[in-house]
């Protein structure tokens, strides 16, 4: 049961240069999320999908980009990287079965943009 | 917008003692409430939730939380520390009906000291 994963684990990009950032899970969840943790700062939703070809923004979806052709995948791509955006991206997933159901996090991706 | 308060971005306890970590939400609705440990370089496991059933809510490796509506906090306990509590934890919300989106707090960093 191989859950959900990410790809790179790590990764370092110059600023300027597309990034995509991948996750993939086994659950067949119809959630997806993409969350970026910063010191201070907990973690925070970029974007989040509720069943393939359905994306909506999170709080801080400006500079991403997310697509979901596939129940099982939920690619993050960075157009254009920017210091700013260096940090550690979760990806996530939860059954949808209810209101409260569980989301389950993957093993993050650490970015640095240089 | 919901918004969660970890008092304490950093808590030391000695092994054996009683373990008090705290959150404090803002809504207007009680939310579905969260507590994920994350353990370095991993990502975030579930430890509790809220799910309105009991205020006392029990969770994994004997940890605790008791909703409080009066107090809107949401504080998770432990009676006894253990060395392989050293961790990071981070309180979440939800509001029902939000398509299940997480607002984290930003962490407390517990540090076990033998």
């Amino acid at each position: 049961d191989a859950g959900i994963t990410q790809s790179p684990r790590y990764k370092i990009t110059e600023t300027g240069r597309q990034v995509t950032l991948m996750c993939h899970q086994t659950w067949s969840h119809s959630y997806m999320f993409w969350y970026r943790q910063d010191l201070g700062h907990g973690l925070r939703l970029i974007y989040y999908s509720a069943a393939a070809d359905i994306t909506d923004k999170g709080e801080v979806p400006d500079g991403y980009v997310v697509s979901r052709s596939k129940t099982e995948n939920f690619p993050l791509t960075l157009e254009s990287a920017t210091r700013s955006q260096t940090s550690v991206y979760f990806c996530a997933s939860s059954q949808g079965a209810g209101d409260i159901d569980t989301q389950y996090f993957g093993p993050g991706t650490r970015l640095t943009v240089l | 917008a919901q918004s969660v308060t970890q008092l304490g971005s950093h808590v030391s306890v000695s092994e054996g003692a009683l373990v008090l970590l705290r959150c404090n939400y803002s809504s207007s609705v009680p939310p579905y409430l969260f507590w994920y440990v994350q353990y370095p370089n991993q990502g975030l496991q579930l430890l509790l939730k809220y799910t309105s059933a009991a205020t006392l809510v029990k969770g994994i490796n004997g940890f605790e939380a008791e909703f409080k509506k009066s107090e809107t906090s949401f504080h998770l306990t432990k009676p006894s520390a253990h060395m392989s509590d050293a961790a990071e934890y981070f309180c979440a919300v939800s509001d029902p009906g939000s398509a299940r989106q997480l607002t984290f707090g930003s962490g407390t960093q517990l540090t076990v000291l033998p």
